[in-house]
């Protein structure tokens, strides 16, 4: 199984707030990464928060970090159908520049 | 971003070809880094090259996958015999120094193997 999890699918109201969880297994990572893909895109470092830190917020964006329980979340405020694509949390380890990533969760908007 | 360029986009290969994957890195940036996504899971690291340096391939398979970024011209992931398996899509990221907080990433390669 992967080590960083995630949700596969997450369909949501547009202007509704949407929450994406994910869980790591590592204790040591460093960064906890958000990332999104549209469709025939690459990936966006939407945001990233350091391990010492509980939350961050970003504009509509807020992570949420439970070390304690290694969990990471992203809520997305007023959702809209610009949000839609596929999110990915990704942790470092160690070195900062060797990203594992969950599977990736489909965000669906509907009107 | 105009950022990191891949190609081909879509690359058809028979079992037993060679596949050879394009990254051109941002303008500037020396750091490349490549990742393959099997389908259903999340990236995973292949390798992490500088300017003709291979500096960490703990994500690569022993043999038929090899990586370089020599100094002019792009990064070049090569699959030689390829097999099933190796279907996936493989993303190329480049930064300007070691890390991912100014990490761009391409919009991928997906390698059909029939």
């Amino acid at each position: 199984g992967e080590d960083v999890e995630q949700s596969l699918f997450l369909s949501v109201r547009e202007g509704d707030s949407s929450v994406i969880n994910c869980t790591y297994t590592d204790s040591s990572s460093t960064y906890l990464y958000w990332y999104k893909q549209e469709p025939g895109a690459g990936l966006q470092l939407l945001t990233y928060i350091f391990s010492n830190m509980d939350m961050k917020q970003d504009q509509r964006l807020t992570v949420l970090l439970n070390k304690k329980d290694k969990h990471l979340s992203l809520r997305i405020a007023d959702t809209q159908t610009g949000d839609s694509a596929i999110y990915f949390c990704a942790e470092a380890r160690g070195n900062d520049y060797k990203l594992s990533f969950g599977a990736g969760t489909t965000v669906t908007v509907r009107a | 971003n105009a950022g990191v360029m891949q190609n081909p986009r879509h690359l058809v290969r028979r079992r037993g070809q060679e596949a050879r994957l394009r990254c051109s890195p941002v303008k500037g940036h020396s750091h490349v880094y490549w990742y393959r996504q099997l389908p259903e899971e999340g990236l995973k690291f292949m390798v992490y090259l500088q300017k003709e340096n291979i500096i960490d391939e703990s994500g690569m398979p022993k043999e038929r996958f090899s990586a370089e970024f020599p100094k002019e011209g792009p990064s070049i992931l090569r699959i030689q015999q390829v097999v099933r398996g190796d279907s996936a899509a493989y993303f190329c990221a480049s930064s300007p120094q070691s890390g991912n907080t100014e990490a761009f990433f391409g919009q991928g390669t997906r390698l059909t193997v029939v």
